[in-house]
């Protein structure tokens, strides 16, 4: 079973520039997230989405990041402009959906913000 | 108050010795607990989960759950230099399956 896929694994831009990472998920995974991780920090969630719906994007600078699920399956996030705080690991995970239910993550999205 | 708090470490173990890891969370509404381990550089991988009061064992792990201390643990037996990584609690809170991390603990099993 293929794993979570996550692109591009580096990526160096300058502050105020915009970026883009995509995921696509485990085939037959509702669940959706997007965590960020800040070095020497636990993943902190920045969206979840259920199919094509977003269930929770509470801490999601919404002033500056963006994300879709298109057609319930890959996803996008976007960040735009991006400060230098924004320098952190972009991790997406899925998961079947169920209460409870265990995450996979991809191999994450190592973001710097000269 | 963090929702989930973990104490960073390191936590320095020899090879061979039982290392015990804790989390402490603020919910208790919370219904589901896990510990995912995170090499250096790597994506947090599940190992154990726990649903119900009490332990749970798979192979060398055990995860120890008390809610009404709303307190959760893993223990690891014959500690292996293979275990060093950062381990991280998380626990669902409120709402639709939302998972909170901890901030990790880092184990360090020396030779």
């Amino acid at each position: 079973e293929a794993g979570v896929a996550q692109s591009p694994r580096y990526k160096i831009i300058e502050k105020r520039q915009s970026v883009a990472f995509w995921c696509n998920p485990i085939s037959g995974h509702a669940t959706l997230y997007w965590y960020q991780q800040i070095l020497g920090q636990g993943p902190k969630l920045l969206i979840q989405f259920q199919n094509n719906g977003v269930v929770d994007d509470s801490q999601l600078p919404k002033d500056r990041f963006s994300a879709e699920r298109l057609k319930g399956v890959d996803s996008t996030l976007k960040i735009q402009p991006a400060k230098l705080e924004d320098s952190a690991v972009y991790l997406c995970a899925s998961s079947l959906g169920r209460e409870g239910e265990k995450l996979f993550f991809g191999s994450g999205t190592q973001l710097s913000v000269l | 108050q963090k929702e989930v708090e973990q104490n960073s470490g390191p936590l320095s173990v020899p090879e061979g010795a039982i290392a015990s890891l804790n989390c402490t969370y603020s919910d208790r509404g919370s219904q589901s607990f896990f510990w995912y381990r995170q090499y250096s550089g790597k994506s947090p991988e599940l190992i154990m989960f726990i649903y119900s009061n009490g332990d749970k064992e798979d192979g060398r792990f055990t995860a120890q759950l008390n809610k009404a201390s709303q307190y959760v643990s893993l223990l690891i037996r014959d500690s292996q230099p293979s275990d060093s990584a950062t381990y991280l609690c998380a626990v669902t809170g409120t709402g639709f399956q939302k998972l909170v991390f901890g901030t990790g603990t880092r184990l360090l099993v020396s030779p």
